[in-house]
């Protein structure tokens, strides 16, 4: 039984590159987040998706950051050009619906130098 | 008044005592809650839902207050595999409802 799987587990990455996020949400939800974590932050939701389509991307810190999801199966955050303070720990997560327990993949651990 | 608040700890608790903490939300029309466990460096899990009558799980109690506008969750009988931060989950209805997570409340327990 799948979970959700993103990609890369680690990333380390020199300011400037760009940086992409990959993330296949469970079969069959048709809710997917993003979330960002930090320590100082907590838990932040950057942006989520019903039925492939972004309804609320308030949380998305500046217009570096941008997100797809191009089909049920799969979704991408994407960085650029990335910057020092972006290193956190991004999270993807599914659910069948917003008010519904959500399941998160492993996240991905990024470092920007 | 923030949307969901949890005191962030930490609590530091010997093994086998009870150990309990709350959450607080904003929005009285919230109508799901949940309480979610992450260990450190893995991902948020959930632990459990929040019924309106409350509910137990094992070891585990959770209740809603609806007036206080806050939830809780009693652990007892700690064990020392119960360390990690707790998360409060609380849906905040409107056109597009959005889930928001507390910050944690991070709890040690202690041989």
């Amino acid at each position: 039984d799948a979970g959700v799987i993103q990609s890369p587990r680690h990333e380390v990455t020199e300011m400037g590159q760009e940086v992409t996020l990959r993330c296949k949400p469970i079969s069959g939800h048709d809710y997917l987040f993003w979330y960002r974590q930090t320590m100082m932050r907590g838990l932040e939701l950057l942006i989520y998706f019903n039925n492939n389509v972004p309804i609320d991307d308030s949380g998305m810190p500046e217009d570096r950051f941008s997100a797809k999801m191009p089909n049920a199966s799969f979704s991408t955050l994407k960085i650029q050009p990335s910057e020092p303070r972006d290193s956190a720990v991004y999270f993807c997560a599914s659910s069948f619906s917003p008010n519904q327990p959500q399941h998160f993949g492993d996240g991905t651990r990024l470092s920007i130098l | 008044r923030k949307e969901v608040e949890q005191d962030p700890g930490p609590f530091n608790v010997p093994e086998g005592a009870t150990v309990a903490f709350n959450c607080t939300y904003s929005n009285s029309a919230s109508q799901s809650f949940f309480w979610y466990r992450q260990d450190c460096r893995k991902e948020p899990k959930l632990l459990m839902s929040v019924y309106s009558s409350g509910n137990e799980d094992g070891r585990f109690t959770a209740q809603l207050n609806r007036a206080s506008q806050y939830i809780s969750l009693l652990i007892r009988d700690s064990k020392l595999s119960d360390s990690a931060t707790y998360l409060c989950v609380v849906n905040i209805p409107g056109r597009d409802d959005k889930i928001i997570f507390g910050k944690g409340t991070r709890l040690h327990i202690l041989p």
